[in-house]
């Protein structure tokens, strides 16, 4: 079955930066892109970019197009986002999604807690 | 840009129908038909219910149903069932440079 496996929960130190890795298994992975969804806690989603597995195009929220990088690795299957100079306002579970389109999120992964705390 | 405007809450009794609104502007919900509605259960991933306004990814019960007009989008469920109670959040294309926007999600409630 479609199925994205995240890394790990991470804690960093304010100023640090943050690799997430989501593996997909179940599809032809350059046949759909990958978005990037963060919720902080308590509060609703925020959509935080897109890349385009195919030939690695990236779209980035404007809020924060400075600090991330989204990439993929096709011979595993693998997606990356990297967000630096984190502060205690990125403390959020980070998701990555299925996309064929930037807006269509059909099948996510289980989230990465991302914890920014001195 | 700015969420789009969800109610915070609604409510409504077993085997009811209840709407949920979102409400954009002519720069996203009102130009483009790519509107995504999602369920989230406390701790739990968000499930795609709705896209493209109106269209049910496979699975999804008949008693979800979406809809469009002009700047705002709608939710409804009808059949009302204990399992309904969750967040549900509103997603819409916006052309620029932040493609996706949002809603700040509403709280339905089975009374």
């Amino acid at each position: 079955q479609v199925q994205l496996v995240q890394s790990g929960g991470e804690v960093k130190k304010p100023g640090a930066s943050v690799r997430v890795s989501c593996k997909a298994s179940g599809y032809t992975f350059t046949s759909y892109g990958i978005s990037w969804v963060r919720q902080a806690p308590g509060q609703g989603p925020e959509w935080v970019g897109w890349i385009n597995t195919f030939n690695g195009d990236t779209n980035y929220a404007q809020k924060n197009q400075d600090r991330v990088t989204m990439t993929t690795d096709t011979s595993t299957r693998t997606a990356y986002m990297d967000l630096r100079s984190l502060t205690s306002d990125d403390t959020a579970v980070y998701y990555c999604a299925r996309a064929a389109f930037p807006y269509h999120m059909d099948v996510w992964g289980k989230g990465t807690t991302v914890t920014v705390s001195s | 840009q700015s969420a789009l405007t969800q109610p915070a809450s609604v409510s409504g009794s077993p085997g009811q129908s209840i709407t949920i609104s979102c409400t954009g502007t002519s720069g996203d919900v009102g130009s483009y038909n790519l509107v995504s509605w999602y369920q989230q259960h406390p701790g739990k991933v968000p499930k795609l219910m709705i896209y493209e306004a109106n269209k049910r990814p496979s699975g999804i019960s008949t008693r979800f149903s979406g809809s469009k007009s002009g700047n705002t989008a709608s939710l409804t469920i009808s059949g009302l069932q204990a399992e309904d109670e969750a967040h549900y959040y509103c997603c819409s294309y916006v052309a620029g440079t932040t493609l996706v926007l949002f809603g700040g999600g509403t709280k339905v409630t089975v009374l």
